[in-house]
């Protein structure tokens, strides 16, 4: 069964960049194509989508609103897709998702595995 | 303020039958663009629950159900169970945005 799981610091100083990672278990880029997207929920909100990356290609699509931002690559060899997001600010505190969607034929089909979530706060 | 517009929350007593809506634009839903659902139970990651438009995948119970028509779509709960209070979420691709967009997610809960 194939699993996500984020891992990066919990706490972030503002001004600084928030790295995380997703590491795929039970199955590797090279099976198939997928999207892997990061996205985020703070507190009590609902879902934002950050950004994605084409496991083939590795061509990444962010949110116009975090562009400037945002980075995200991809280690096909550990298996992981990475954010990082800089100059990070209170606004930005949120749990992290990761999350994967098998793309057939360029037909996207929803992102069937999640991560649990990884609690990211930015404080000094 | 999402791109894609739910209603913040449904309610239904057990057994019956509960509408959520997501109502999109031109550049997303009406577009073509595939419409996926996503139920997120209590202190849980989002879960897939409908993907391109109409589909359950495996596990999912056969009282989910969607449908999809012109800029909307709308997910359906048949036979409501207090196992279903939890937040639900449509989602899609938007051409301008170039990327997915979110609807702001409905609660449903169970009287």
């Amino acid at each position: 069964q194939v699993q996500l799981q984020e891992s990066g610091p919990g706490l972030v100083k503002p001004s600084q960049t928030l790295s995380l990672t997703c590491t795929v278990s039970g199955d590797s880029f090279s099976s198939d194509n997928y999207y892997c997207s990061w996205l985020r929920q703070p507190a009590g909100k609902g879902l934002e989508w950050i950004g994605r990356l084409y496991s083939s290609s590795g061509i990444s699509d962010y949110n116009p609103s975090l562009e400037s931002r945002v980075t995200m690559s991809l280690d096909t060899s550990k298996n992981q897709f990475s954010l990082r997001l800089n100059s990070v600010t209170a606004a930005d505190t949120a749990v992290y998702y990761c999350a994967r969607a098998r793309v057939v034929g360029g037909v996207d089909y929803g992102m069937a595995v999640w991560g649990h979530g990884t609690t990211v706060t930015v404080s000094s | 303020q999402s791109v894609l517009t739910q209603p913040p929350s449904v309610s239904g007593a057990p057994g019956q039958k509960v509408t959520i809506s997501c109502t999109g634009s031109s550049s997303n839903i009406g577009a073509g663009y595939d419409v996926h659902w996503y139920q997120q139970l209590p202190r849980a990651a989002p879960k897939l629950l409908i993907y391109r438009n109409t589909n359950r995948p495996s596990g999912v119970p056969g009282r989910f159900s969607a449908s999809r028509s012109g800029s909307s779509a709308s997910l359906a709960i048949t036979g409501l169970q207090a196992e279903d209070e939890a937040d639900y979420y449509c989602q899609s691709y938007d051409s301008s945005l170039k990327g997915y967009v979110f609807g702001s997610g409905a609660k449903v809960t169970v009287l």
